[in-house]
């Protein structure tokens, strides 16, 4: 089974501010990789696909990038709506996985 | 619209069992990659199970032989049959879509809670 490791745990910014998150596999998962925003008392929401494509109606401050086993989700300037925990996935052969998640907080 | 609308949570003692159901609208079960996914209190997401398109269906080790996943194709339904439940069991159960042509879960339900107690 493929792990994958988030950091930080927790990212305390300010709005306005530049949030980068990381994901690291333990194995190659080539591309495929998605991020996901989640709220509390809310289901995760997909924001980026295969590494560093956003899902529909992302907006342009969220990027993804990264290949292999290393992954970055970038905020490039936070909203206060941007305050949640992010996951990141893999999916290899017949397994899923998540990250453990990185919450981003106000500051 | 596209939805996915979880029902079938609810109380149940340990060894107990519990069938949840997800209801889909806009798009067809069958003919898609659909996932249950749970997340229990406080903690992050774990992945379930899966069926495919073509009836193929994956388990978690923590729930292998215990879950059964199934979908009822005339009634364009997704379905967790859960046995055995564990206390470990405790969380809420979202369904969700697998779009393969993104390799995401692109569409979720919101969730059904499952407790597992005495």
């Amino acid at each position: 089974e493929i792990v994958l490791t988030q950091s930080p745990a927790t990212l305390s910014l300010s709005p306005g501010e530049r949030a980068t998150l990381s994901c690291r596999a333990s194995q190659s998962v080539s591309s495929y990789l998605a991020w996901y925003q989640q709220k509390p008392g809310q289901a995760p929401r997909l924001l980026i696909y295969d590494a560093s494509n956003r899902a529909t109606g992302i907006p342009a401050r969220f990027s993804g990038s990264g290949s292999g086993t290393d992954f970055t989700l970038t905020i490039s300037s936070l909203e206060p709506e941007d305050f949640a925990v992010y996951y990141c996935q893999q999916r290899s052969n017949w397994s899923w996985t998540f990250g453990q998640g990185t919450k981003v907080e106000i500051k | 619209e596209v939805q996915l609308v979880e029902t079938g949570g609810g109380l149940i003692q340990p060894g107990g069992s519990l069938r949840l159901s997800c209801a889909a609208s806009g798009f067809t079960v069958s003919s898609n990659y659909m996932s249950w996914v749970r997340q229990a209190p406080g903690k992050g997401l774990e992945w379930v199970s899966v069926i495919y398109s073509g009836g193929s269906t994956y388990y978690a080790d923590s729930v292998k032989g215990r879950f059964t996943i199934s979908r009822d194709n005339s009634k364009n339904t997704l379905y967790l049959q859960m046995n055995s439940l564990r206390a470990e069991d405790t969380a809420v159960y979202y369904c969700a879509r697998f779009y393969t042509l993104v390799q995401a879960f692109d569409i979720w339900g919101q969730g059904t809670m499952v407790t597992v107690s005495s």
